[in-house]
């Protein structure tokens, strides 16, 4: 069974803080997720994560992946007001066809001004 | 640009009644997702369809069903309901011809069971 652990679950940081949230997976995955969710909204995608060693950035948030430690990051640079929300990571299993995703419990982040 | 669109946006049901979730994927994709996400919690993976066949099974209770019609749309049906299936239920696609697609969300239908 696919497990997906998330950390911290709750952030609460200042503006202009730098911070990082991590995700571990247990086993072999093809690919790996960053949303955000806002409350009562929909999932947006920020990253998709394909192979060893990827590295994306958009703004102020950037993600990597390492496949051998199982372990993704999202790292946050001099956050901003706008960036608070509820990150989940997703594992997609890599046992083939239109599997569903495995899902972290999700990171609260607070940025306070 | 076409997103996946979900309905009804929100419902309320009363504990034993049924209930039915659309799901319209983006055009050409063939992959329909289901998801339950709880207050609070992290968004369950419910079923997922093919090509219109039953492609991969979660956490699906054995009171809900779902198909995937010839359209590509898809439909989640629920009967008896309880009060805990209350949730943000979302739809997502994706086409599997398509290696370096990724799924993409619904806005999602809330459900209330009271």
């Amino acid at each position: 069974e696919l497990k997906v652990e998330q950390n911290p679950l709750f952030l609460s940081m200042q503006e202009g803080k730098n911070y990082t949230i991590y995700c571990n997976y247990s086993t072999t995955s093809d690919r790996l997720y960053w949303y955000r969710q806002d409350p009562g909204k929909s999932l947006e995608s920020l990253f998709v994560l394909l192979s060893n060693g990827a590295v994306k950035q958009e703004g102020r948030l950037m993600a990597s992946l390492d496949t051998k430690a199982r372990l993704s990051t999202l790292h946050i640079t001099a956050a901003v007001h706008d960036l608070s929300a509820t990150y989940f990571c997703a594992v997609e299993y890599s046992g083939g066809g239109a599997d569903g995703l495995t899902f972290g419990k999700g990171t609260h982040l607070i940025i306070q001004p | 640009a076409a997103g996946v669109i979900q309905s009804p946006r929100h419902l309320i049901k009363e504990k034993r009644e049924t209930a039915t979730l659309k799901c319209y994927p983006i055009p050409r994709h063939d992959t329909v997702y289901w998801y339950q996400q709880g207050p609070g919690q992290d968004p369950q993976f419910l079923i997922s369809f093919y090509e219109k066949m039953q492609s991969d099974k979660g956490s699906i209770p054995d009171r809900f069903s779902a198909q995937q019609f010839s359209d590509y749309h898809s439909e989640l049906n629920m009967s008896s309901l309880e009060l805990g299936d209350s949730a943000l239920y979302f739809c997502a696609s994706s086409s599997e011809l398509d290696s370096n697609t990724e799924a993409f969300f619904g806005q999602g239908t809330r459900l209330t069971v009271v």
